[in-house]
């Protein structure tokens, strides 16, 4: 997991709120991604950002926002209007000069109650 | 859509013996990547191999590269019961439009390893 925190490992949702999932690194690394799990299944792409100030829609961006104002920092909200929530969130950060070799959180596991 | 498939989804096999999982992908690429997650934890990246290359090793791991037949396989020798995990594949494709920063990943293989 190493360079990259997610915060909080887990979090609980009541229905109609926002929560905000923190993802900091310190690889100094350009390209940071946010991706959904659920059981089972492979890591579909919410949002990524290649730079700071930059971001762009993944394969699932709705009921999701993100924001990139410092390059370490790449905070992830789950909105009210995500239907389905619940599921498991990794972030990634990638050095813009590799292959595209994504390194990983540890992850964020959402539960709405 | 899923670009990487993975083969078998699920593989139960005693400690000691060989692993070899499979990926299947659709469009051309620049690059396969594999990844491993242990159980509630995030992804650990093992080994890329270039659309140029048809095979690598490190360690206990082998990985081919058929581009003609676009597949791919993980082949992990003397497997030990820490290998116990899910294995992804991913596929950075070809873009048009230049650098390409994102992968797909495929809905993986779940490897037991029996002690």
């Amino acid at each position: 997991d190493g360079g990259i925190t997610q915060s909080p490992k887990y979090l609980f949702r009541k229905e109609g709120q926002n929560v905000t999932l923190s993802c900091e690194q310190n690889l100094n690394h350009d390209a940071m991604y946010w991706y959904r799990q659920d059981p089972g299944q492979g890591l579909r792409l919410i949002y990524y950002s290649q730079i700071v100030n930059d971001f762009q829609k993944g394969d699932i961006a709705e009921g999701y926002s993100v924001s990139r104002e410092k390059k370490e920092s790449f905070p992830l909200t789950v909105t009210s209007a995500q239907k389905n929530p619940t599921a498991f969130y990794l972030c990634a950060s990638k050095d813009s000069a590799s292959y595209n070799e994504q390194f990983f959180g540890p992850g964020t596991r959402l539960t709405v109650l | 859509s899923q670009q990487g498939e993975e083969d078998p989804q699920a593989l139960s096999i005693q400690e000691g013996e060989n692993a070899t999982m499979n990926c299947s992908y659709k469009t051309s690429i620049n690059n396969l990547q594999w990844y491993r997650q242990n159980s509630g934890r995030g992804l650990v990246h093992l080994i890329l191999i270039r659309s140029n290359e048809r095979e690598k090793h490190s360690g206990r791991l082998r990985v081919t590269l058929d581009t003609s037949k676009k597949s791919s396989s993980l082949l992990i020798t003397a497997s030990r019961a820490a290998d116990t995990a899910s294995y992804f594949c991913a596929t950075d494709i070809t873009n048009s439009g230049g650098s390409n920063y994102k992968l797909t990943f495929g809905k993986g293989t779940l490897l037991t390893v029996n002690p």
